[in-house]
């Protein structure tokens, strides 16, 4: 019964690069979060998705960052054109609910480690 | 303000202490609330639920008081492995945000 899959598990990019992080919930959990986390620091809330709905991305970067969660397969976080400051852990988590009833208990993955050179 | 407020310590401990860690909210509609445990590099592992009415699980007791907008944690006879970030969560709906996280050292 794997938990949340994500990969790759570290990830090295030069300036102006791409980055695409993909996150595989937890089988029957049909919501997904990321969050980053800069070294030092709490985890920081960017997008909250559904199958195939962006439901808040209110945390994200309104440039060269992007999310998505198809009907298909993973949800794949993607950040155009990266620079140093994007360098951190990004980690995905999914939950069963995420309605207003929620006692929204997150699992996590295991993050992704992006460095950018 | 930050929505949810925590001690980022560190706190240094010997071995079988007491240790109480403590916690803020801003939003009083807040639904749920959590305390999550992150070791270094590691991702964040659910430690237990806070209710009013107070839980415990073994050394730990978790107590939410929603008239102060407060949430404790503490931990009794702590051990080497206790040595971890403890994070502050509260959720509302779907939102689901998390404090800055509580440092503990436990010390043989």
């Amino acid at each position: 019964n794997a938990g949340v899959m994500q990969n790759p598990r570290h990830l090295v990019r030069r300036r102006g690069q791409e980055a695409r992080l993909r996150c595989s919930p937890v089988k029957g959990h049909s919501h997904v979060y990321w969050y980053r986390q800069l070294p030092e620091e709490g985890l920081k809330f960017m997008v909250y998705l559904q199958k195939e709905n962006i439901i808040d991305e209110s945390g994200m970067p309104k440039e060269r960052f992007s999310a998505e969660f198809p009907k298909e397969g993973p949800s794949i976080l993607r950040i155009q054109q990266v620079v140093r400051g994007d360098s951190a852990a990004y980690f995905c988590a999914s939950a069963t609910s995420g309605g207003p009833s929620g006692a929204n208990v997150l699992t996590f993955g295991a993050g992704s480690r992006l460095t950018v050179l | 303000r930050k929505e949810v407020e925590q001690d980022p310590g560190p706190f240094n401990v010997p071995e079988g202490a007491t240790v109480a860690f403590n916690c803020t909210y801003s939003n009083s509609a807040s639904q749920s609330f959590f305390w999550y445990r992150q070791d270094c590099r590691k991702e964040p592992k659910l430690l237990m639920s806070v209710y009013s009415s107070g839980n415990e699980d073994g050394r730990f007791t978790a107590q939410l008081n929603r008239a102060s907008q407060y949430i404790s944690l503490l931990i009794r006879d702590s051990k080497l492995s206790d040595s971890a970030t403890y994070l502050c969560v509260v959720n509302k709906g779907f939102k689901t945000i998390f404090g800055a996280g509580t440092r503990l050292f436990v010390k043989a």
